[in-house]
């Protein structure tokens, strides 16, 4: 079955960067794009943007620029979120997701985030 | 960027009540919306895609209607694992947007 496993929690201290792997299973893993999406503590969810798994290129929502970087590993069916520069206001839990999307006209596309990994909390204190 | 309003923010229930929660788009996304049910701790999970195709796996007690900027969940005699935060999005146009979400909780 399709399985999305994240990496461990990470605790860093202000200033440091993280690495958040999402290593997939149980489906061909460059035919669906896949998403990250953030929760800051008692909040909801906000769509950090995605990555092609099939060329590589991300997209980045506006306030995940700069700091954020998708990256993969198709060898071993995995995605990468590093974020730099971590302050506290990027203490949250971030969660990929796979993107399964099944029409599109023009630019807008049905998609739907069907399957998910089960989330890796990030803390950043000092 | 599309803005995504969901009420209410939450509301108390029954086991058995039958419970509707209203998701509006700032601008019309036609029928390029799905709901979410996230559990504490957990991640959420799909279970209206296309406003009103239920995910597989998802009970039948779990129904989406709308089109345009105005959206409904509705769940028929709520059950005990009921008791989440839904969240509505988007797909319409990057950046994909939430809900704020809904929290059921029980009365």
């Amino acid at each position: 079955q399709v399985q999305l496993v994240q990496s461990g929690s990470e605790l860093r201290e202000p200033g440091a960067s993280v690495m958040v792997s999402c290593k997939a299973s149980g489906y061909t893993f460059t035919s669906y794009t896949l998403n990250w999406v953030r929760q800051s503590p008692g909040q909801g969810l906000e769509w950090m943007g995605d990555i092609n798994t099939n060329t590589g290129n991300p997209t980045y929502a506006q306030g995940f620029t700069g700091r954020f970087v998708f990256s993969l590993d198709t060898s071993v069916s995995t995605a990468y979120l590093q974020i730099s520069g971590l302050t506290s206001e990027d203490t949250a839990v971030y969660y990929c997701a796979r993107d399964f999307t099944f029409y599109c006209v023009g630019s807008s596309c049905q998609r739907r985030f069907d399957s998910w990994g089960q989330g890796t909390l990030v803390t950043v204190s000092s | 960027d599309i803005q995504m309003t969901q009420s209410p923010s939450s509301l108390s229930a029954s086991v058995g009540d039958r419970v509707t929660i209203t998701c509006r788009a700032s601008h019309t996304i036609y029928t390029y919306l799905n709901w979410y049910e996230q559990k504490p701790g957990k991640a959420p999970k799909l279970l209206i895609f296309a406003a009103s195709d239920l995910q597989s796996g998802v009970p039948s007690r779990f129904s989406g209607r709308g089109s345009g900027t105005d959206f409904t969940l509705t769940i028929t005699s709520l059950q005990p694992e009921d008791f989440a935060t839904y969240y509505c999005q988007q797909s319409y146009s990057a950046p994909l947007t939430f809900g704020g979400g809904t929290k059921v909780e029980i009365k």
